[in-house]
């Protein structure tokens, strides 16, 4: 199957630093990316939409100022979290579907703690 | 997007069948009911997808009745490392698709 990768699988920041997490497509161009999250023991929530060449689009409740996503290529999505905090330490997950209708394909998702 | 009920939590033992039913009364025409296994640390990994009756593959079986309302995940011998969280989802065609609505999942273990 198509293959999703991030980059860092973990990430351990100061609070106030900013962390730019990679999603990439190895073997598919995907024109949309999407970002989830998921705390401890919960499910994941979809965070944005990442769309090549345009804007991203974020669900409700979603800082697009502290939550920055550059989909600059057809393979590479970036999710940068500004001046992060404890409260957004989390567990990040980037997806995306390599054709229409076809089933979402996940990175193995980055493990994010702020101290 | 349509909601889906999971149980919370399931149990079985190794070479056991196991069947997740999940309900989803609101699923619309356009809808198909995907499954997918998340383990711990990990992104949620796809099992199955349908749209009505049953779909086999090499993983799991899918049941759909006639009415959509509902679906069953079906794991023929499930071993230790079938321990995961299992999400049903319902997604529509179109410009939503890969916009996924995970809900709670069903924890299951798999004892020795």
């Amino acid at each position: 199957g198509a293959v999703v990768s991030q980059h860092p699988s973990r990430v351990i920041c100061k609070s106030g630093t900013s962390v730019k997490i990679e999603c990439r497509s190895l073997d598919f161009q995907a024109t949309t990316m999407f970002w989830y999250r998921q705390f401890p023991k919960q499910s994941l929530m979809l965070m944005a939409t990442s769309n090549e060449g345009s804007k991203a689009t974020y669900e409700q409740g979603v800082e697009k100022d502290k939550f920055l996503i550059n989909h600059a290529s057809l393979t590479l999505s970036t999710l940068t979290v500004t001046s992060a905090h404890p409260e957004d330490s989390s567990f990040y997950i980037c997806s995306a579907i390599p054709g229409t209708n076809t089933e979402a394909f996940f990175g193995q998702g980055t493990r994010l703690t702020v101290v | 997007l349509a909601k889906t009920t999971q149980p919370i939590s399931m149990d079985s033992y190794e070479g056991q069948e196991v069947n997740i039913t999940c309900s989803h009364n609101n699923i619309a025409t356009n809808d198909y009911i995907t499954w997918y296994q998340q383990f711990p640390s990990q992104g949620p990994r796809f099992i199955i997808q349908g749209y009505k009756t049953k779909v086999t593959n090499e993983v799991a079986s899918l049941f759909i009745p006639a009415d959509r309302k509902s679906s069953t995940l079906s794991l023929p011998r499930v071993s230790l490392s079938d321990t995961a969280v299992y999400y049903c989802l319902v997604e529509g065609g179109g410009t939503s698709y890969g916009k996924l609505t995970f809900g709670q999942g069903t924890i299951l273990t798999v004892h020795p």
